[in-house]
């Protein structure tokens, strides 16, 4: 079982306030790394995938970076807003089964970071 | 709509009947993949498959539990004599391609079984 951390549990921040949180992962056999944004009574839904070893993506007001040495990903937003309301979510797929010859199988999910903007 | 259909939002089962529920990718989408959410814990992995064949199932309980993915029509999970630990919210996600790089996964609102 891979060990996928997010840190932290939970965040309340004003409108307004610019957050981050992290994404701790296995540094070895590093493919790829999924960001997922939960908004309540609804499904998850992909953000970003990075692959890159430096890599920042970005969408909008969010944007993540990617340290494959040291197994960490950071999430940012900037200028949080009450629809930025979600828990977000990283993902690690399963490099076992990677390397038995498959590719995209099973995704370690981290218990999420559940971010509250207040206005 | 041509996001990934589970049905039904909702289940209530007493404990040693049969839960059935049902999942249709996305247009397109021939691989699927179940996750399981209990309470209080993050998502986990079930089981992987793609049409007619069951790639990976290591995360699902050995007894009880099973699922399909036919020629024709949406995919299984099927759980037998539930019990009350089987209350949880279960989402059906699906993916395009198989590629680790370029292929996230899409997901339904899930099904949330309650067991009485």
């Amino acid at each position: 079982i891979l060990n996928v951390e997010q840190s932290p549990q939970s965040l309340h921040v004003q409108e307004g306030d610019s957050t981050n949180f992290t994404c701790s992962f296995p540094s070895s056999n590093f493919y790829a790394l999924h960001w997922y944004r939960w908004e309540t009574a609804k499904s998850p839904e992909a953000l970003f995938v990075m692959t890159l070893n430096g890599d920042e993506k970005k969408k909008g007001r969010i944007s993540a970076t990617l340290n494959t040495k040291e197994g960490y990903s950071y999430l940012y937003i900037k200028g949080s807003q009450p629809e930025d309301s979600a828990t977000y979510l990283c993902a690690f797929p399963n490099t076992t089964f990677f390397d038995r010859g498959s590719t995209l199988g099973r995704l370690y999910f981290g218990r999420g970071t559940q971010l509250t903007v207040w206005p | 709509n041509a996001g990934v259909m589970q049905n039904p939002r909702h289940l209530v089962r007493r404990r040693g009947q049969e839960a059935r529920l049902r999942c249709s990718p996305m247009k397109g989408h021939s691989h699927v993949y179940w996750y399981r959410q209990l309470p209080e814990e993050g998502l986990k992995f079930m089981v992987y498959l793609q049409k007619e064949n069951i790639i990976d199932e290591s995360g699902m309980p050995k007894e009880r539990f099973s699922a399909e993915f036919p020629k024709e029509g949406p995919s299984i999970l099927r759980i037998q004599q539930v019990v009350r630990g089987d209350s949880a919210a279960y989402f059906c996600a699906s993916s395009l391609g198989t590629d680790v790089y370029n292929s996230p996964l899409h997901f339904g609102n899930g099904t949330r079984l309650t067991v009485t």
